[in-house]
């Protein structure tokens, strides 16, 4: 089955201090890696789609890359508006009519 | 573009009564729609994937008699909370994919928040 793991599950940063999430995916056949933003009460926001190892992608601050086994979402000189939580997902070859399985989330705060 | 919408934000009921929750693509069409509930600093759980016309497919251990899913045009789907009981208070949030829109990403609702008394 299709596995998701992000790390760390919580990261403080002071801002502009940069730092990296990491999530670990183990998929058959790798259809979509898939980067949210959720705030608190509100539904996922989407960020990135990446599609094979050694791509990279870019918004504002936040940059996502790919390798085979793991993506990062990394943050440059952050902003107390980036705190959210970021979800990573991905979609795999067995994927039923393109449902994604999802990371539990890792949850940014970013102070003053 | 790609917006999707969830009524109502918020409800509040009694055990035993119904909640229908919906689910519209507004400016575009849906082919497919996902329905999630997440808990409280958790990850979003996969309920049920509905097809337009077409009965939906259920998660293993989600109750299909007790989550009713209609996906009954390209743009609704509609999820029924039948004799909801405290444990059914989360937070539901569907999704939405249409094949060649944005390299199928799914779009997300802001979510619909259940309380049952």
């Amino acid at each position: 089955e299709d596995q998701v793991t992000q790390s760390p599950e919580a990261l403080r940063l002071q801002e502009g201090e940069s730092s990296s999430l990491n999530c670990s995916y183990t998929v058959s056949g790798l259809r979509g890696l898939f980067w949210y933003r959720q705030d608190p009460g509100k539904g996922p926001e989407f960020l990135f789609t990446l599609y094979s190892a050694g791509e990279e992608k870019e918004k504002e601050r936040l940059k996502a890359t790919l390798t085979k086994k793991e993506s990062f979402l990394h943050i440059t000189a952050p902003k107390p508006e980036d705190s959210a939580t970021y979800l990573c997902a991905v979609r795999g070859r067995g994927s039923t009519l393109g449902r994604l399985y999802f990371g539990r989330g890792t949850q940014l705060t970013v102070w003053p | 573009g790609a917006v999707v919408s969830q009524h109502p934000s918020r409800v509040i009921c009694k055990s035993g009564t119904s909640v229908k929750i919906e689910c519209r693509s507004l400016d575009f069409q849906a082919t497919t729609m996902f329905w999630y509930r997440q808990f409280p600093k958790q990850s979003l759980m996969l309920m049920a994937t509905s097809n337009e016309g077409s009965k939906a497919t259920y998660e293993q251990g989600v109750e299909k008699d007790k989550f009713l899913i209609n996906h009954a045009s390209l743009t609704l789907s509609t999820l029924t909370v039948t004799s909801a009981h405290p444990e059914d208070s989360s937070f539901y949030i569907c999704s939405a994919v249409s094949p060649g829109l944005a390299g199928n990403e799914q779009f997300f609702g802001p979510g619909t928040r259940l309380t049952v008394l």
